[in-house]
């Protein structure tokens, strides 16, 4: 089992509508998760952090984290075809463990 | 707004050449982080830094890869020889690790696109 999955894609959405992206993580004693945006041959992008269960919202953006679930997912309402890149999932899990998940396709269809 | 610096952005070299990347952190930052990532793929830890010391470099081939961070600021990732399978993106990323909340955040420098022909 690969520690931090993600469905590669493409996740293919109509502009205007929202794009959900998935991630499960495998060490339960994960304590942060973030959510980069990666456009084809540019460097990742952080888009957003979650620390705590719930919801974090910021602008059209929203993280979601269920840690008894090891489920972290990201929102994005109002997809716009710029929004078009590939949504790495990362999980740090303390001493200095940092993993990424291969990545999400995302494409938004105008 | 301070960013990761690397160079060079892109990079052309024969098998069996050396090559050498070089990292300038976000400054204050103790942490630095090299990584591949090769096409359709996820971001590979190679070496990782707190301050000068080498704290996992499980994933460095070290036959052939090498990385200082001499004065714990920035860093170089070398490479002797290259082969083929060495083409890749090289990013380098850093994060503060101490110091409240968002400590953990890693920030990525553009990378260097590697070609070995």
């Amino acid at each position: 089992q690969k520690e931090v999955e993600q469905n590669s894609g493409p996740l293919s959405v109509p502009e205007g509508a929202i794009a959900s992206l998935n991630c499960t993580y495998s060490d339960r004693g994960s304590q942060s998760f973030f959510w980069y945006r990666q456009y084809s041959g540019k460097s990742p992008e952080l888009i957003m952090s979650i620390y705590s269960n719930g919801d974090k919202e910021d602008g059209r953006f929203t993280a979601q984290l269920n840690k008894a679930s090891q489920y972290v997912s990201l929102l994005i309402r109002d997809s716009q075809p710029s929004d078009s890149a590939t949504y790495l999932c990362a999980v740090y899990s303390g001493t200095y463990k940092y993993i990424f998940g291969t990545g999400t396709r995302l494409k938004v269809l105008a | 707004e301070a960013e990761v610096a690397q160079s060079p952005r892109y990079k052309i070299t024969e098998k069996s050449q050396a090559v050498a990347f070089w990292c300038d952190p976000i400054s204050g930052h103790a942490t630095l982080y090299w990584y591949r990532q090769i096409l359709g793929q996820g971001p590979e830890l190679l070496v990782q830094f707190q301050d000068e010391s080498v704290v996992d470099d499980s994933q460095l081939p070290k036959d052939r890869f090498s990385a200082e961070r001499l004065k714990g600021v920035d860093s170089t990732l070398k490479i002797q020889p290259a082969e083929l399978g060495d083409s890749a993106m090289y990013l380098c990323a850093s994060s503060r690790t101490s110091g409240g909340a968002g400590a953990d955040t890693q920030y990525f420098g553009p990378g260097t696109r590697l070609t070995v022909l």
